[in-house]
């Protein structure tokens, strides 16, 4: 499986800024996907990002409050907008992967970045 | 209904016992199924995976598939206190690697 780091690792931010969050892949991958798990919480899809196109975001969020950047096969951005304290959370990027030989499509995850917005 | 639905927990076992998590999912079509697991401030770590009906074992850990029940199964034997995790059922609806979540059962392992 890929090596996926994120930065930060966690972050305490005020009401209506925004943050950038990073992920990194240490192998090209074409499909990186970006959630959302808020305390206590399962994983919710916010978007899928591929390269070379636009994010494809799922009901429920939009392109303004979490724009995101796909610029090569190892490296995606998501950011949070204008945020408020609804958007605590921990933010995770995961990429496309195959269950050790079997050729079965499966994600792997990167650590996550913790959100606290105050 | 949700598309992936998994047993309410938490769920707490002796240490040595089975653990039994169950996962029920609503697309008839679906093709992979897998089990993550999730350790307190930590992100998901894929333990198993599915694809056949039957089971599948992987040293301590059995999934059991039922594609007609469109059910899936964990077993954990021999359970230990660092088995005691969130796991998540997630289920492959489709193409282009999507997965869909189930809000997850919460493992407690009693020494």
């Amino acid at each position: 499986s890929a090596v996926i780091s994120q930065k930060p690792s966690r972050d305490i931010c005020q009401r209506g800024t925004s943050l950038t969050i990073q992920c990194q892949v240490d192998s090209q991958v074409t499909m990186m996907f970006w959630y959302r798990q808020q305390p206590g919480q399962s994983l919710t899809l916010i978007a899928t990002a591929n390269q070379g196109s636009e994010a494809t975001y799922e009901s429920g969020f939009v392109i303004d409050k979490f724009p995101i950047s796909r610029p090569n096969l190892t490296f995606s951005t998501l950011t949070v907008s204008n945020m408020s304290p609804e958007d605590s959370s921990i933010y995770l990027c995961s990429v496309e992967g195959t269950g050790r030989g079997t050729g079965q499509e499966t994600q792997y995850f990167g650590p996550g970045t913790r959100l606290l917005v105050l | 209904q949700k598309e992936v639905e998994q047993n309410s927990g938490p769920l707490s076992v002796p240490e040595g016992a089975i653990a039994s998590l169950n996962c029920t999912y609503s697309d008839r079509g679906s093709q992979s199924f897998f089990w993550y697991r999730q350790y307190s401030g930590k992100s998901p770590e894929l333990i198993m995976f599915i694809y056949s009906n039957g089971d599948k074992e992987d040293g301590r850990f059995t999934a059991q598939l039922n594609k007609a029940s469109q059910y899936v199964s964990l077993l954990i034997r021999d359970s230990q206190p660092s088995d005691s995790a969130t796991y998540l059922c997630a289920v492959n609806m489709g193409s282009d690697y999507k997965l869909s979540f189930g809000a997850g059962t919460t493992v407690t392992v009693r020494a």
